[in-house]
């Protein structure tokens, strides 16, 4: 069965300051995206992730894959408060079906 | 280009009672997944309609059930309801690809079970 850890679970940093959020998956997935989701709200496409050491950037946030670790990762560069909302990865499962399998999610706080 | 709706947006059952949510797929998309997002939780996936057929389901009992129709609009339906099913339902439609699956979510339904 496939099972999606994200860490941390909870991020407060201050503005300006650089962190990364890790997402691990438990078997081989070459297909991975990350949402992001606003108190209340639904999910918002970020990034879809391809291909082993695909990278996207957009803004302060760039993710890359490395399908070989089974590890994503979001980096966050100089974070401002408005990319205060909780990030998720989901992985989909062998085979592009399309059943994505998410992670906790990461809920990130920015401070002034 | 209209995207994917839901409606209603909040709802409030009672143990035992049944309920149906609603989506309206992108234009364009022809497959519709359904997911559940408890509190403080990451979605799951309960089931996916592909051209008006089930095609793969979650770890969810048989009282779940849905539809989809021939303009790619899908219906969930939960029977019996239980105080654990109160949750957002998240809809998502997509267009198969051989390559990816990118999905896109709805607004959701808040569902409230007492």
């Amino acid at each position: 069965e496939l099972k999606v850890e994200q860490n941390p679970l909870f991020l407060s940093m201050q503005e300006g300051k650089n962190y990364t959020i890790y997402c691990n998956y438990s078997t081989t997935s070459d297909r991975l995206y990350w949402y992001r989701q606003d108190p209340g709200k639904s999910l918002e496409s970020l990034f879809v992730l391809l291909s082993n050491g695909a990278v996207k950037q957009e803004g302060r946030l760039m993710a890359s894959l490395d399908t070989k670790a089974r590890l994503s990762t979001l980096h966050i560069t100089a974070a401002v408060h408005d990319l205060s909302a909780t990030y998720f990865c989901a992985v989909d499962p062998p085979g592009n079906t399309g059943k994505l399998i998410f992670g906790q999610g990461t809920t990130l706080q920015v401070k002034p | 280009e209209t995207g994917v709706t839901q409606s209603p947006t909040h709802l409030i059952k009672t143990r035992g009672q049944q309920v149906t949510l609603r989506c309206s797929s992108q234009s364009g998309h022809n497959t519709v997944s359904w997911y559940q997002q408890a509190l403080g939780q990451g979605p799951q996936f309960i089931f996916q309609y592909y051209r008006e057929e089930e095609n793969g389901r979650g770890n969810f009992p048989p009282r779940f059930s849905g539809l989809q129709f021939p303009n790619y609009s899908s219906e969930l339906n939960v029977n019996a309801l239980e105080l654990d099913d109160s949750a957002l339902y998240l809809c998502a439609s997509s267009f198969k690809t051989g390559s990816h699956n990118e999905q896109f979510f709805g607004p959701g339904t808040r569902l409230t079970v007492l």
